[in-house]
């Protein structure tokens, strides 16, 4: 069965410093997403991203975040200065676009910024 | 604005019924879902709704109400596997399909 994929599963940075995290959705997907989901809290919404552009953005996603898509498989989310709060399970996911279809999310990259 | 509520935590014995509530309020609804999270885990799909009633899935079964802004899972014949965090999220399309989580039902199963 295809899976949404991510890399690293956990990175350690220090504060101030970039990140990249690095996803790879399902082939036929047309819709590709970020959330993160701080320890003990709920998952939340950062952005959704379709058609090469930027669909919507929650308020979390500030000027510090940046997402693209290189090529024809990878999504990545670019965190420019990471903060102390950046500190996160981050994940990404992907779905078909039809209205019944259900999202498939990656098993998340571990984000810890000292 | 969006807005979902569901119980922080249950405890329920191994082999009975649970279910677990959620209400929700959207401005533009475009289905309900269920997943599964166990800790440090990604969400796994369980259910969705998106018209009124009852959807079973093996001992699993999602009810949706419109109207009442209200869902809730059935979880029969538990077992203890099914300790784990049940988050009911919305989906909502005001352009992205992007899905708004509650914060999750710690289930707890005991024998």
């Amino acid at each position: 069965e295809p899976e949404v994929t991510q890399t690293p599963s956990h990175q350690v940075t220090q504060m101030g410093q970039e990140v990249i995290l690095r996803c790879v959705p399902i082939s036929n997907h047309l819709y590709f997403y970020w959330y993160r989901q701080i320890l003990g809290q709920k998952v939340e919404f950062l952005v959704s991203f379709y058609n090469n552009e930027i669909s919507e953005k929650s308020e979390i996603f500030d000027d510090q975040f940046s997402v693209e898509r290189p090529d024809g498989s990878n999504f990545t989310l670019k965190i420019r200065s990471t903060k102390l709060e950046d500190s996160a399970m981050y994940f990404c996911a992907s779905l078909v676009g039809s209205v019944s279809d259900t999202q498939y999310f990656g098993p998340g990259t571990r984000l810890t910024v000292l | 604005g969006q807005n979902i509520d569901q119980p922080t935590e249950m405890t329920a014995t191994e082999g009975a019924i649970v279910q677990i509530n959620c209400t929700y309020q959207t401005s533009g609804f475009n289905g309900l879902f269920w997943y599964q999270q166990h800790a440090g885990e990604a969400p796994t799909f369980l259910s969705y709704n998106v018209l009124d009633g009852l959807e079973e899935k093996g001992r699993f079964s999602s009810f949706l109400s419109r109207s009442k802004g209200y869902s809730y899972l059935l979880l029969k014949e538990l077992q203890m596997k099914d300790s784990a965090s049940y988050l009911c999220a919305v989906r909502d399309y005001t352009g992205g399909f992007k899905t708004i989580f509650g914060a999750g039902t710690r289930l707890f199963v005991k024998a």
